[in-house]
């Protein structure tokens, strides 16, 4: 079956710490993205990718960083830099513009512990 | 630039009774709308999407929403609400390039028994 898989489900960082969340999909779709959800809040977009090799910032970008080698694969990574770590991380992907609607995966509750 | 306005945070309704989500927007272009539910640590489902086709939008699982231009809503509604459909739900906006993809604040539906 085609989907988004997000790995670990639950990971926790010591301060100081940079970690990397996993996205990846069989959808084959070109476009991907990362969401940070808080509780109440609605999802805040990180950064997403329109094609291989290529990144845009969204809306809260500080502190993270992504890289896009392969279409199938988008990792972020929390950097010691994002004051702010916990939260629940969303990755989505869509075939072509967001026209199309989102696929997205299960989710990271990242902890700093 | 895009706004999705979710008038209530929370709603509650009895098992059996009609449900009634408000979503109000805002938006330079011809807007594509969505609802999306979550579930608890789950990560997002497309219910159903408005691409300026008809104007009233059959979704899953029963729901079904309404496009209004001249209220500038996407209200969601389902006839009958059962204890599965209890969870948090978005209404989404894109434009019309699909390049700016804006959240609502997210309604908690709340089924009694």
């Amino acid at each position: 079956d085609g989907g988004i898989t997000q790995s670990p489900k639950y990971l926790f960082r010591k301060e100081g710490q940079n970690v990397t969340l996993s996205c990846e999909q069989n959808l084959n779709h070109d476009a991907m993205y990362w969401y940070r959800q808080d509780p109440g809040q609605g999802l805040r977009l990180i950064y997403y990718s329109q094609i291989v090799n290529d990144f845009q910032k969204g809306d809260i970008a500080e502190g993270y960083s992504v890289s896009r080698e392969k279409k199938e694969s988008f990792p972020l990574t929390v950097t010691s830099a994002q004051k702010n770590p916990t939260a629940f991380y969303l990755c989505a992907s869509s075939i072509g513009t967001a026209n199309y609607g989102y696929t997205f995966g299960s989710g990271t509750r990242l902890t700093v512990v | 630039a895009q706004s999705v306005t979710q008038l209530d945070s929370h709603v509650s309704v009895s098992e059996g009774t009609p449900v009634l989500l408000r979503c109000n927007y805002s938006s330079s272009y011809s807007p594509s709308l969505f609802w999306y539910v979550q579930h608890p640590n789950k990560g997002l489902q497309l219910l159903l999407k408005y691409t300026s086709a008809a104007t009233l939008v059959k979704g899953i699982n029963g729901f079904e929403a309404e496009f209004k231009k001249s209220e500038t809503s996407f209200h969601l509604t389902k006839p009958s609400a059962h204890m599965s459909d209890a969870a948090e739900y978005f209404c989404v906006v894109s434009d019309n390039y699909g390049q700016n993809f804006v959240f609502g604040p997210g309604t908690r539906l709340s089924v009694l028994p």
